[in-house]
This record gives structure tokens, C-alpha cells and sequence, in this order.
């Protein structure tokens, strides 16, 4: 089966670094997508990981180990705007390659 | 481009009653899908199709029915609706064969009483 976990909620202060952490066990993992989903809005894509290491694009960096089944979102100089629920999933290749999501992370950004 | 668009972006049925989400892309996306998100569970699969005229199951197909006569349009029907089937709906598609990003659309939030 596909099980993927991530904290459910996650508090931090403006300016602050936060990490989301995910970890995974699947069949057929492919690699591991970050999104973003604020509050009744559409998810909208962060990052792709493939390979193990750390991936840096702006304010936002993610992680991979594939071998520990485990990734995490590092989000630096925290804006309000960065409140928001962050979506862990992973790409399974075989039959259809499907992407299987975890229930996401909650995170509030205070002042 | 308009990406993905979703219509009804609300609705409310009543139990037995059957509608159709609509979901449209002008990507040329082969593949296109459907999934539902509710409190506590993440977004889960209900459907897809890699290109017209092939569509399969997902993680929870029960309830639902899909068709995809063109590469643009991805209907999901409910033919028996129920409470269950309360939640809000996405559509998203992507390139084939390939880890491409998904592009999800706005969403569709439906009330079953």
C-alpha cells in the first residue's frame, strides 16, 4: 500500500525558517512533490525531487532521502503569505503513474 | 491559456439526485484527473484518463463515473448522489509518460443533504 504522513499543523513566526517534514512508504516511488494550498484555493506546485539532496529555489528548499523515505519543505524569511496547507506526495510509476498526496500540513504564519 | 476550469464552482444536491462537474483544459494534456479533498484525508483519486476514450479507477471510484470522448473534456458524473459525496472536487491534469506538474483547477465544493 501507499502511506505517506506529515504533521497536521505547524505554527511559526514571521521571518522565522520552518521545515515540514514527510515521510513516505510506497511501492514504486518515482519522486516527491511539494505543493501549496491556501485556504480554498487550487494546490499549486512548489517543488520536484528524483535524486536525494537538497533543492533550493528562493525562499523555499526541499530535501529527499530515498533511502530513509523521508523529504522536508524548508521555507526561510517566513511571510504572512506563506500561510498556507503543504501538500506531500509522491509519484508511483507503473500501471498509470499516479501521484498519492498526504493530508497536508497546516501552517500559520503569526506576527 | 486558460488552464484547467472547473464548473459548478458550488452546487448543492439533494441525496439521489445525479449532476455532472465539468472539467475542460486547452493544454493538450493527455492525461487528466479527478480527485476529492476532505477534512483529515488529503486529496484521493477518483478517476483518470491518460487519453480520449481510456479512463480508469482510482483510489475511490465508487459512486462516480467518468467519459472522456476528447482530449479537452473530463466530465464526472454522479448518478445516485450522497452525503458521503459531500466534499470538494479538483481537476487536474498533465503531460503523459512523465513526471510533469500537475495543473489542478479552482475547484468545485459540493453540498449533498
Amino acid at each position: 500500500g501507499q502511506n505517506i504522513d506529515q504533521p497536521t499543523e505547524m505554527t511559526a513566526t514571521e521571518g522565522a525558517i520552518v521545515q515540514i517534514n514527510c515521510t513516505y512508504q510506497t511501492s514504486g516511488f518515482n519522486g516527491l512533490f511539494w505543493y501549496q494550498q491556501h485556504a480554498g484555493e487550487a494546490p499549486t506546485f512548489l517543488s520536484y525531487n528524483v535524486l536525494d539532496g537538497l533543492e533550493e529555489k528562493g525562499r523555499f528548499s526541499s530535501f529527499l532521502s530515498r533511502s530513509k523515505g523521508y523529504s522536508y519543505l524548508l521555507l526561510k524569511e517566513l511571510q504572512m503569505k506563506d500561510s498556507a496547507s503543504y501538500l506531500c506526495a509522491a509519484f508511483i510509476s507503473g500501471g498509470y503513474q499516479k501521484v498519492t498526496f498526504g493530508t497536508g500540513t497546516k501552517l500559520q504564519v503569526i506576527p | 491559456n486558460a488552464g484547467v476550469t472547473q464548473t459548478p464552482k458550488f452546487q448543492v444536491l439533494k441525496t439521489g439526485q445525479s449532476m455532472t462537474l465539468q472539467c475542460a483544459q486547452d493544454m493538450n494534456h493527455e492525461y487528466m484527473s479527478w480527485y476529492r479533498q476532505d477534512p483529515g484525508m488529503g486529496l484521493r483519486l477518483i478517476h483518470y484518463s491518460v487519453g480520449a476514450g481510456i479512463t480508469d479507477q482510482g483510489e475511490v471510484p465508487n459512486g462516480y463515473n467518468v467519459s472522456r470522448s476528447t482530449t479537452e473534456d473530463f466530465p464526472l458524473r454522479l448518478l445516485s448522489a450522497a452525503p458521503s459525496q459531500t466534499s470538494v472536487y479538483f481537476c487536474a491534469s498533465r503531460p503523459p509518460r512523465s513526471a510533469n506538474v500537475l495543473t489542478f483547477g479552482a475547484g468545485s465544493r459540493l453540498t449533498v443533504l
